[in-house]
């Protein structure tokens, strides 16, 4: 059974640097068919993706995001970590980490994903 | 910011069939990029429904259907039932980079 579990703080202050980490289960950090995404979510509001680390290490970043995002993982660990710096109120969200799956070219999804963890920006 | 633009809200009775569009352009969908559907049930994560513009999930009811046209994508939900009320939401790839829709509430009177 392929899992996901988001683990972080619950609360930061602004201009404060956010770190989750993403645990997985079931599959392999290194399986050249699949990869790690996160992808938020503000309360009522749409799904936004900001990264996405494939096996081999590759990254890529939201572009409107990209300054502030870094991804990265822990093979042995089963780990990927997501850091946010510079955070404000408006990144207020639940964050999800979801397993990406390389269909045939030009066919990727997300499936499944974790329950998510809500993270708030107050002072 | 969604590429992918989605109506707000679509509504039916049970039994009924609604249909959700997902309308992207040339860099993405019209860029031969598979369309995938996710369904969001309130206060849960969201959940694979389509992959691949029109494959089901083992699990999946067949009562869901999606296809591709062009530069749009649709998801059908035929013999509505309530609980199908949920948000969804279309996914695909546009310049390397994943892309969400702007999500649909679908509500069952």
């Amino acid at each position: 059974q392929v899992t996901l579990k988001e683990s972080g703080p619950v609360l930061v202050k602004p201009t404060e640097t956010l770190t989750l980490t993403c645990t997985v289960s079931g599959f392999s950090l290194s399986n050249a068919r699949m990869g790690v995404s996160w992808i938020r979510q503000p309360p009522g509001k749409a799904l936004e993706w900001l990264a996405h680390i494939f096996s081999n290490d590759e990254k890529s970043y939201s572009t409107s995001l990209k300054s502030r995002l870094t991804i990265s993982k822990d093979t042995s660990k089963s780990q990927v970590v997501l850091t946010m710096t510079n955070m404000d109120p408006v990144d207020t969200a639940t964050y999800y980490c979801a397993r990406a799956i390389f269909g045939v070219v030009k066919s990727n999804w997300f499936d499944p994903w974790g329950q998510g963890t809500l993270v708030t920006v107050s002072s | 910011q969604s590429v992918l633009t989605q109506p707000p809200s679509v509504s039916g009775a049970p039994g009924q069939r609604v249909t959700i569009s997902c309308t992207g352009s040339s860099s993405n969908i019209g860029a031969g990029y598979d369309v995938h559907w996710y369904q969001q049930l309130p206060g849960t994560a969201p959940k694979l429904l389509i992959y691949g513009n029109s494959n089901r999930p083992s699990g999946v009811p067949d009562r869901f259907s999606g296809s591709k046209s062009g530069t749009s994508a649709s998801l059908a939900i035929t013999g509505l039932q309530a609980e199908d009320e949920a948000d969804y939401y279309c996914q695909s790839y546009d310049s390397s980079l994943y892309v969400f829709g702007t999500g649909t509430k679908v509500t069952v009177l």
